[in-house]
């Protein structure tokens, strides 16, 4: 069973189109994440949401909103859609253990969605 | 199915080199990926093998074979801010990522 499972895989999409990407984990998590991979391989986290606080990355425009229907999902919703957000947008979940120290509690990671706006 | 496989826990002493396997089941590949992950932080890009061999950059290098579905990050001279996870990825024919859950590196004096 795929413990975080996203769809679509692919998503083409004209400039100006609002779309929405979901996810679910089957793993009983407390918090998911969002992360955009940019052209080097980067991960950038956007946003990280348990049932008691969203955070924010501020430098993710106010175009991208998470929405969480319930504790095993996190959607990424994106309205007028821009060339640059072309990207693999990755989600994630981990149990939130509290402080652990210096080691991240383990996050689960999705395959991926490949986002080209033309 | 498919399956990356790493161990979940290691532990090595400051100024030591570790070596974190990574073993792999994918349906095609087209890369291969290790992230570095600190706490409350995202994933950072360590190395991207595509090739078989070793690639070095400064005081970590990653091994690749292809043939055997198997590679690893090699860890030199430790230091303590190293302790983290580090996360094997694998990029399968559909350019999707399968990812390993992690091994959690911890750095001792």
């Amino acid at each position: 069973d795929t413990a975080v499972s996203q769809t679509p895989k692919y998503l083409v999409t004209q400039m100006g189109n609002d779309k929405s990407i979901k996810c679910e984990q089957n793993l009983g998590h407390d918090t998911m994440y969002w992360y955009k991979q940019d052209s080097k391989k980067f991960l950038k986290i956007m946003f990280s949401y348990n049932n008691k606080e969203l955070i924010i990355n501020e430098t993710v425009p106010n175009r991208f909103s998470p929405k969480s229907p319930d504790k095993a999902h996190l959607n990424l919703h994106i309205n007028s859609l821009e060339l640059g957000d072309s990207a693999v947008y990755f989600c994630a979940s981990s149990q939130d253990l509290g402080d652990r120290g210096p080691i991240q509690e383990t996050q689960y990671f999705g395959p991926g969605t490949r986002l080209l706006v033309l | 199915g498919q399956n990356i496989d790493q161990p979940t826990e290691m532990t090595a002493t400051e100024g030591a080199i570790v070596q974190i396997n990574c073993t792999y089941q994918t349906s095609g590949f087209n890369g291969l990926f290790w992230y570095q992950q600190h706490a409350g932080e995202a994933p950072t890009f360590l190395s991207y093998n595509v090739l078989d061999g070793l690639e070095e950059k400064g005081r970590f290098s990653s091994f690749l074979s292809r043939s055997k579905g198997y590679s690893y990050l090699l860890l030199k001279e430790l230091q303590m801010k190293d302790s983290a996870s580090y996360l094997c990825a694998v990029e399968d024919s559909n350019y999707q990522l399968i990812w390993g859950a992690g091994t959690k590196l911890i750095i001792k004096p």
